[in-house]
């Protein structure tokens, strides 16, 4: 089955700067692989998402690049926030299941 | 759009009573509804996935008589925890996913439950 592995799990970032967090996945069958930030308690929510035709994606400050020769895509947050912190999970599509990451713990401060 | 309704948000209870979460997709269709559970700091384990007018698929490991499953609508699946124990506590967090492939699933708010 999907294996996919997040680092790092810990990110600490001073305000304005970048934040990168990388995937890697085993299943070269997967082809769509989204990115969710979870807040506190609270549910799990898309920020975005690439599908394996395409190598890159941005929607404002969040990007994903995708690597499918490699098999990792990499989420990046530039200009980050103090309501950036949360924690981010990646997932992998594998037969129509999510495999998800392990998550990482962003923590922007101001 | 694509939103996902979770209800109890919140269940405490006696060991040995039975729990139902009930899952609903509000403005969509839900082909398929996932059903996951996560231990704090801890990612999102799936348990078992449901199709509408279908029995259920589980997880490796997960009890099919314990974590009972049903999926009657196209926006209703519902998760009954039997006979809970303390052991069972835990957040409990469903999706949904539209028709097609590579289509993202939209979570509902979770159910924390806490059995005594």
């Amino acid at each position: 089955g999907e294996n996919v592995e997040q680092h790092p799990s810990t990110l600490s970032v001073q305000e304005g700067d970048s934040a990168v967090i990388k995937c890697t996945y085993s299943d070269s069958a997967s082809n769509y692989f989204p990115w969710y930030k979870q807040e506190l308690g609270k549910r799990p929510q898309l920020i975005i998402d690439i599908r394996s035709n395409v190598g890159e994606k941005k929607d404002q400050r969040i990007a994903v690049t995708l690597n499918k020769t490699a098999k990792h895509f990499s989420l990046h947050i530039t200009e980050t926030q103090p309501e950036d912190s949360a924690v981010y999970f990646c997932a992998a599509d594998s037969w129509g299941k999510f495999q998800f990451g392990a998550g990482t713990q962003v923590v922007v401060t101001p | 759009g694509a939103v996902v309704s979770q209800h109890p948000s919140w269940v405490i209870c006696k060991s040995g009573t039975s729990v139902k979460i009930e899952c609903r997709s509000l403005d969509f269709q839900a082909t398929t509804m996932f059903w996951y559970r996560q231990f704090p700091k801890q990612s999102l384990m799936l348990m078992a996935t449901s199709n509408e007018g279908s029995k259920a698929t589980y997880e490796q490991g997960v009890e099919k008589d314990k974590f009972l499953i049903n999926h009657a609508s196209l926006t209703l699946s519902t998760l009954t925890v039997t006979s809970a124990h303390p052991e069972d506590s835990s957040f409990y967090i469903c999706s949904a996913r539209g028709n097609g492939d590579n289509q993202p699933q939209h979570f509902g708010d979770g159910t924390r439950l806490s059995i005594l």
